[in-house]
């Protein structure tokens, strides 16, 4: 069975930093393209990152640029996620998702998410 | 970066009946190569994490319902649920994944009248 399990949401002043982790189980993690998608408090999805099966290609949404770092650990089937410069309004939760095989980010499999927290 | 906007924010459909929600992306996100549109649909429950329903516009995703189908071309799509049942009250979300930043519609509530 698929599992992707997010880690490492917390209460963190504006201006800190947090790393988010993903564990996957359940495929063969280095095989796909992987996603980080928030939802802030009553409010949509957003897309935030993805990074290549290798790592050797990554896109950030704009308003992350600078400030997050997406990254892979494909011998421990982790996914991170490196927030710096946090600001209130990245206060959300954080889901770990797949991007499906065959083209494209629909992504098809999505772990729980872990809350993040921006405030002082 | 390509807006996506979907109509109508909330929707409240008694059991049975059907829901239409529609899509509409500020570009087209067909890709002429392969004549695929590169739009998907998700449930997003309270309190579980999102579930793809639909990709490539109109294909279902394993395990989901017929109920659930999806229609469109070019810059307008519709996620139609027939027969609507007590478990498909949820948040509703078109995304386009034909170019990075990857976005979301804002979301379509819907409700059991």
């Amino acid at each position: 069975e698929v599992q992707l399990v997010e880690s490492g949401g917390v209460l963190v002043q504006p201006g800190g930093s947090l790393r988010l982790s993903c564990a996957a189980s359940g495929f063969t993690f280095s095989s796909y393209w992987m996603s980080w998608v928030r939802q802030a408090p009553g409010k949509g999805l957003e897309w935030v990152a993805n990074t290549k099966q290798d790592g050797s290609e990554i896109h950030y949404v704009d308003s992350v640029k600078g400030r997050f770092t997406i990254s892979r650990d494909n011998a421990k089937n982790s996914l991170y996620l490196q927030m710096n410069s946090l600001r209130a309004e990245d206060t959300a939760v954080y889901y770990c998702a797949r991007e499906s095989v065959g083209g494209g980010g629909k992504l098809d499999r999505w772990g729980q998410g872990t809350l993040v927290t921006v405030s002082s | 970066d390509i807006v996506v906007t979907q109509s109508p924010d909330s929707l409240a459909v008694s059991l049975g009946e059907r829901a239409t929600i529609n899509c509409r992306s500020s570009q087209s996100v067909l890709y002429n190569s392969n004549n695929k549109h590169y739009l998907a649909w998700y449930q997003h429950k309270s309190g579980q994490p999102p579930k793809l329903l639909i990709y490539w516009a109109s294909t279902r995703e394993s395990g989901v319902p017929d109920r659930f189908s999806g229609s469109g071309s070019g810059t307008d799509f519709t996620l139609t649920i027939s027969n609507l049942q007590a478990e498909d009250v949820a948040v509703y979300y078109c995304q386009q994944y034909y170019s990075t930043p990857w976005t979301f519609g804002q979301g379509t509530k819907v409700e059991i009248k």
